[in-house]
């Protein structure tokens, strides 16, 4: 089956820094690709959408300014969080739907855990 | 606005035994609903979903899910867990965009 990956699993840093993400699909292309955000012990909320060579589109109360997405190609997405604080510790989650993928197909990468500290 | 209910946070059984995973969903319109289950470590990873036609979907390692309209659920059941069926499993619904619930932790004991 199609495969999601994500870099890097695990990641601290200190308040006030910028990190970024990468997802990547690594047996097909994607033509959208979607960041997740969870919480512990609750689900997965979305945060944006974001579709190759276009702007991302961004699910009511996230601020694209801080959560900075790039879909240049199309294996390959960003996000990057920029002057992260502590609340924005938690668990990145991407996925990821093919050209040739039915519209409720997405495959998920593995998460990345982000402390900050 | 769409919303998922998984009404069990944490389900524990004994290897061998039959389980059901709860799920309730509310939507003013036609939805997609999916389960998805995660193994510790990796990513999400879809277990079986309905789109339409038969109201019974099954997976290929034997869960089951029925999908009811008038009690607007999608329960995932299976008839004999095994010890590698533990993980948190998700329920969720598509309609432009993924909604998820809050995760069932299905723990299965020797």
């Amino acid at each position: 089956g199609a495969v999601v990956s994500q870099h890097p699993s695990r990641v601290i840093c200190k308040s006030g820094t910028s990190v970024k993400i990468e997802c990547r699909s690594l047996d097909f292309q994607a033509t959208t690709m979607f960041w997740y955000r969870q919480f512990p012990k609750k689900s997965l909320m979305l945060m944006a959408t974001s579709n190759e060579g276009s702007k991302a589109t961004y699910e009511q109360g996230v601020e694209k300014d801080k959560f900075l997405i790039n879909h240049a190609s199309l294996t390959l997405s960003t996000l990057t969080v920029t002057s992260a604080h502590p609340e924005d510790s938690s668990f990145y989650i991407c996925s990821a739907r093919g050209l040739a993928g039915d519209i409720d197909t997405q495959y998920f990468g593995p998460g990345t855990r982000l402390t900050v500290l | 606005a769409q919303s998922v209910t998984q009404l069990d946070s944490q389900v524990p059984v004994f290897e061998e035994a039959p389980v059901e995973l709860r799920c309730n969903y509310s939507s003013s319109v036609s939805v997609y609903l999916f389960w998805y289950v995660q193994y510790p470590n990796q990513g999400l990873q879809l277990l079986l979903k309905y789109l339409s036609g038969s109201t019974l979907v099954e997976s290929i390692n034997g869960f089951e899910a029925e999908f009811n309209k008038s009690q607007t659920s999608f329960h995932l059941r299976k008839p004999s867990v095994h010890i590698s069926d533990t993980a948190e499993y998700f329920c969720a619904i598509l309609y432009g965009k993924l909604t998820f619930g809050q995760g069932t932790i299905l723990t299965v004991h020797p």
